[in-house]
């Protein structure tokens, strides 16, 4: 199956808080594993990206968790701020070629003060 | 600058009619990407091309359709067959081993 399955549907964090954003999939063949940032009326733009071999990758305030035996991973902003309020997308795909993203649902932000 | 251009930005479609979206790259991206946005249905895929005069049907194909004469562009046909066309329409670009980049996509709305 091709499925990348993405929770929660919609979140409110306070100013300062984490947001957490977690993704399932199913194919192990899988080995890139990006995360998209969307504002409205806008396209998705890369946020940050993860390969299996690494459990945890860190960019600023972003962070991806991953874990292969469970096939999860996950997106942590610290210290949430409102400008990160955004609908921001899971996807994976096989690095090698061009294969297309599947892309999760995707979860919608909202960063309260 | 480099990027992915879309336009128009908003389309209006009436009853019966094709219209087409044109998406163009200066990326020099081999592989073209068309998707489908929907309120709380992520983004789901249209048409691909990996290279010049190849594409093939993604998940949504029907009432769709595409062409690649040129690297740089890949237009997309919505057809009178598609009979939900109103959405956010998203086209991306790749190269090999590079993650996608996205345009700013087209409004695409039934009058």
């Amino acid at each position: 199956q091709q499925q990348v399955k993405q929770s929660p549907q919609s979140l409110i964090v306070q100013k300062g808080g984490i947001s957490i954003i977690n993704c399932a999939y199913e194919n192990t063949a899988f080995d890139y594993f990006p995360w998209y940032q969307q504002f409205p009326g806008k396209g998705p733009a890369l946020l940050i990206a993860i390969r299996p071999d690494v459990s945890e990758k860190k960019e600023g305030r972003f962070t991806i968790s991953f874990n292969k035996s469970a096939k999860q991973f996950s997106l942590h902003i610290m210290d949430s701020q409102p400008g990160d309020s955004a609908t921001y997308f899971c996807a994976a795909t096989l690095n090698s070629g061009n294969t297309p993203l599947v892309f999760g649902k995707g979860t919608r932000l909202s960063v309260i003060a | 600058d480099g990027g992915i251009t879309q336009s128009p930005k908003y389309l209006f479609r009436k009853e019966g009619q094709n219209v087409t979206l044109s998406c163009e790259q200066n990326l020099n991206h081999d592989a073209m990407y068309w998707y489908r946005q929907d309120p709380g249905q992520g983004l789901r895929l249209i048409y691909y091309s990996q290279i010049v005069n190849d594409f093939q049907k993604g998940d949504i194909a029907e009432g769709y359709s595409v062409s690649r004469e040129k690297k740089e562009s890949f237009p997309l046909t919505v057809t009178s067959a598609q009979k939900n066309p109103t959405a956010f329409y998203l086209c991306a670009s790749r190269v090999f081993g590079q993650p996608q980049h996205f345009g700013d996509g087209t409004r695409l709305s039934i009058l």
